[in-house]
């Protein structure tokens, strides 16, 4: 089945650092790539979507100069947390999506800020 | 907002057949309905995916009725380790839109 690599699983820093996620589809091109916030007893809920080589998309409320999306290759999707702060600590899942197939999943970041 | 419907909660006991359903009456023509799996501080896992009729895997069977407005998703014989969140969504395959999630249900298998 298709494979979500997503790195690192678990990250704890010092506020006003800038933390990256990475996201890899291992066995298929992801055509489009999607970035996912989740915090405890909550469900997901959707930061942005990114084509490869393209800008990506961000929905309301989440601030593009905050949260750095790239989206270089259609198998790689960084999201960079700039300046975290401990508000910006949670589970932030990536997720890809190959032509005519359904989205898969990354096993998601552990996001802490000290 | 999410476009689906499902109970928050469903219990059980191992061995039994579960069945949880989920509406969405605004379900387009070209939305597939798939169901995710999530446990805790991961994320979540397909589980299988359907358009019309009847699907089954190794996991799990979809039940999709003629006019899609909700869709079963049926486990066979659960267990414990199948304890965790379900989530039913519709989206376009084709198209590079985001599935929107809603609260999901949460199974919980006693023994």
């Amino acid at each position: 089945g298709a494979v979500v690599s997503q790195h690192p699983s678990w990250v704890i820093c010092k506020s006003g650092t800038s933390v990256k996620i990475e996201c890899r589809s291992l066995d298929f091109q992801a055509t489009t790539m999607f970035w996912y916030r989740q915090f405890p007893k909550q469900s997901l809920m959707l930061m942005a979507t990114s084509n490869e080589g393209s800008k990506a998309t961000y929905e309301q409320g989440v601030e593009k100069d905050k949260f750095l999306i790239n989206h270089a290759s259609l198998t790689l999707s960084t999201l960079t947390v700039t300046s975290a702060h401990p508000e910006d600590s949670s589970f932030y899942i990536c997720s890809a999506k190959g032509a005519n197939q359904p989205q898969h999943f990354g096993d998601g970041t552990r996001l802490s800020i000290l | 907002l999410a476009k689906t419907t499902q109970p928050i909660s469903m219990d059980s006991y191992e061995g039994q057949e579960v069945n949880i359903t989920c509406s969405h009456n605004n379900i387009a023509t070209n939305d597939y309905i798939t169901w995710y799996q999530q446990f805790p501080s991961q994320g979540p896992r397909f589980i299988i995916q359907g358009y019309k009729t009847k699907v089954t895997n190794e996991v799990a069977s979809l039940f999709i009725p003629a006019d899609r407005k909700s869709s079963t998703l049926s486990l066979p014989r659960v267990s414990l380790s199948d304890t965790a969140v379900y989530y039913c969504l519709v989206g376009d395959n084709q198209a590079g839109t985001a599935l929107i999630f809603g609260k999901g249900t949460t199974l919980s298998v006693s023994s």
